[in-house]
């Protein structure tokens, strides 16, 4: 069956160092790949989607790449700030299975000064 | 914007008390979702629905049910709830591209 897989639990880094939250998958057809954040005690909510007209999907400074030959869909920022502290959920929806996402088990994210 | 409500927010009940979580959702979405969400396990589907008296399978249905009275609203049951039901509930509805989440109702079952 689908799966998505986020290695790390938690991932802690200074203001101002870079961020990748890594995220893989395995599904039988071509899934659209998805990145929702969900910050202390609010519902999460989408970052960023992999189907965006051929563009780098880019959202308050994060982006991600869809790799299919390395089955990858990681997180990437150049400069963390104190507000991404978040707990982020990389997300799959296969082709065939209508609008039903498989999540990942989350990756907490806290930046310190 | 988009608003996904759930009530209620809080509830302790028993090992064996009957619990109702309702969702109401007004983005006219088709697409309704109960998830539980657990440390360790991330967000996991019970139960989720395309319509109105429309009800599909999740990844973790057991000890759940599950009902879609209106394109508005989502009920999830509990008849017989159990201490491993404890947990933080997230209703959602979606469109064609993005899920939307309500606040959440936090249950504790003892």
């Amino acid at each position: 069956g689908d799966s998505v897989t986020q290695t790390e639990g938690l991932v802690t880094l200074t203001e101002g160092l870079p961020v990748m939250l890594n995220c893989t998958y395995q599904s039988t057809y071509s899934p659209f790949l998805f990145w929702y954040v969900q910050h202390l005690n609010e519902a999460p909510k989408l970052l960023l989607k992999s189907f965006t007209d051929n563009k780098r999907p880019e959202h308050q400074g994060f982006h991600a790449t869809l790799h299919k030959s390395s089955s990858s869909f990681h997180l990437q920022k150049s400069s963390a700030q104190l507000s991404d502290s978040a707990l982020y959920y990389c997300a799959l929806r296969a082709t065939s299975s209508g609008q039903k996402l498989v999540f990942g088990q989350g990756t907490i994210l806290k930046v310190y000064l | 914007e988009a608003a996904v409500t759930q009530s209620p927010r809080n509830k302790v009940t028993v090992t064996g008390g009957n619990v109702t979580l309702s969702c109401r959702q007004t983005n006219s979405h088709n697409y309704m979702y109960w998830y539980r969400q657990d440390t360790g396990h991330g967000l996991r589907l019970i139960h989720y629905s395309y319509g109105a008296g429309n009800l599909q399978i999740g990844d973790v249905p057991d000890g759940y049910k599950a009902t879609r009275t209106t394109q508005e609203d989502f009920f999830l049951l509990l008849e017989l709830a159990s201490p491993s039901q404890t947990s933080l509930y997230f209703c959602a509805s979606s469109d064609r591209v993005e899920q939307y989440f309500g606040p959440g109702t936090r249950l504790t079952v003892l």
